[in-house]
């Protein structure tokens, strides 16, 4: 997972509740990324970004927000307007945006 | 679009046997590839890529890949499978000048002793 952490571990949520996801890269890394992993569907990009104060909607943005004000923190916010938010949650980071993406651990996210 | 499909959900094979992950791949221009592996409740540690050049591909573990541009695929192979190796693999396709990557859905590898 080199230097790349999540946290927390596992979150847990009640129905109406906004929560923050953390994610801090140590790596010197210009782009982020935040990705949602449910079973048989692989990983699909919420959102991304490719420098500080910048950042771009994915596949699935719809009750998620971010914000990136340094370079290291890429945090991650499920709003209550996301329908389904129980799922792993996966931070990413690379050099350059097409560079390779390497990965921190992960949070697990579920609603009560 | 691009997109990824890896038609095995599960592999099952003998420690010390061969192991092959299939992918295939659709891109419009030219791919970048690569393939992933995530143990139970982590988060995805890179094995290897294929940017261009030779054909055949090694990276961690023992891993290695074939990028075929006829065949659209880029197969993971192990010569010798290790208990181990048992866990969740994932093959990944951009093109080269943009970000985004597109994931398969996974494949559960299986490697009994």
């Amino acid at each position: 997972d080199g230097g790349i952490t999540q946290s927390p571990k596992y979150l847990f949520r009640k129905e109406g509740q906004n929560v923050t996801l953390s994610c801090e890269q140590n790596l010197n890394h210009d782009a982020m990324y935040w990705y949602r992993q449910d079973p048989g569907q692989g990983l699909r990009l919420i959102y991304y970004s490719q420098i500080v104060n910048d950042f771009q909607k994915g596949d699935i943005a719809e009750g998620y927000s971010v914000s990136r004000e340094k370079k290291e923190s890429f945090p991650l916010t499920v709003t209550s307007a996301q329908k389904n938010p129980t799922a792993f949650y996966l931070c990413a980071s690379s050099a350059i945006p097409t560079d390779t993406q390497y990965f921190g651990p992960g949070t697990r996210l579920t609603v009560l | 679009a691009q997109s990824v499909a890896q038609p095995e959900d599960q592999v099952n094979v003998a420690e010390g046997n061969p192991l092959t992950v299939k992918c295939t791949y659709s891109v419009s221009g030219n791919p970048y590839l690569f393939w992933y592996v995530q143990y139970p409740n982590r988060g995805l540690q890179f094995l290897l890529k294929y940017i261009t050049g030779d054909n055949l591909v090694k990276g961690s573990y023992g891993f290695e890949a074939e990028f075929n541009k006829s065949q659209t695929s880029f197969h993971l192979k192990k010569p010798s499978a290790l208990v181990s190796d048992s866990a969740l693999y994932f093959c990944a396709v951009r093109e080269s000048n943009d970000y985004k990557l597109s994931f398969g859905a996974g494949t559960t590898v299986t490697v009994r002793a």
